[in-house]
């Protein structure tokens, strides 16, 4: 079975602090692929990356950073500097090879405070 | 580029009344979802389509639950009778890729159903 945990529910932060959001996942698959969303308040999840389970290195866009770790079975997201925008709760996802099913975790729900 | 477009935005609806969400993806993504999003929840699957096929409802409640993909575009889903508990964000998606999952998903803005 397929499984995506995100103890993280709710973190504050002052603006301009780093903070890291964890992601934890679970699956026997030796193929798979790993998502991160985020939904600001209007609702929409938009995607932000994705990493199949062969590629372990780490990614960097901007003030964004992932760290895969198959190891650990975690795929780590870090934001750099946050700002008020940054105010959204995150998913984190997996899905297999086959199937074209996505498991979605609780999220994190991030608040930046000015 | 045209998104994933959803309608309506909100619905308050009594119990035992009907409702109908309606989702128009993007242009060329063979794969539509259907997701129920509860309140500090993650999106669950309600049904999947590749082109006009459901492949995967087992999670939808088939007792009241129902959902088209004419043509293999627009979809609608279906709620009959509502109940208190179906309360949520109904969340379409849509994608380009099909038998695997490799492709991300595309979301819209969602359906917020209000059930009293």
């Amino acid at each position: 079975a397929q499984k995506v945990t995100q103890v993280q529910t709710e973190i504050s932060v002052v603006e301009k602090e780093d903070v890291t959001l964890d992601c934890v996942y679970e699956t026997r698959d030796t193929t798979y692929y790993l998502f991160w969303y985020k939904q600001p308040p209007s609702g929409e999840l938009v995607f932000l990356i994705r990493r199949n389970s062969f590629d372990e290195q780490n990614e960097i866009s901007g003030r964004y950073s992932w760290n895969f770790q198959k190891s650990t079975s975690s795929f780590n997201f870090t934001i750099t500097a946050s700002q008020v925008v940054d105010s959204a709760v995150y998913f984190c996802a997996l899905s297999l090879n086959t199937g074209n099913q996505f498991y979605f975790g609780t999220g994190t729900s991030l608040t930046v405070i000015p | 580029e045209a998104g994933v477009v959803q309608s309506p935005r909100y619905k308050i609806i009594e119990k035992k009344q009907p409702v109908a969400f309606w989702c128009n993806p993007i242009s060329g993504h063979n794969t539509l979802y259907w997701y129920l999003q509860n309140l500090g929840q993650g999106p669950e699957l309600l049904i999947r389509y590749e082109n006009e096929e459901a492949v995967d409802d087992s999670q939808l409640p088939k007792d009241r639950f129902s959902a088209e993909r004419l043509k293999g575009v627009d979809s609608t889903l279906k709620i009959q009778p509502a109940e208190l508990g179906d309360s949520a964000v109904y969340l379409c998606a849509s994608s380009i890729g099909q038998g695997t999952a490799t492709g991300e998903l595309f979301f819209g803005e969602g359906s917020r159903l209000t059930v009293l």
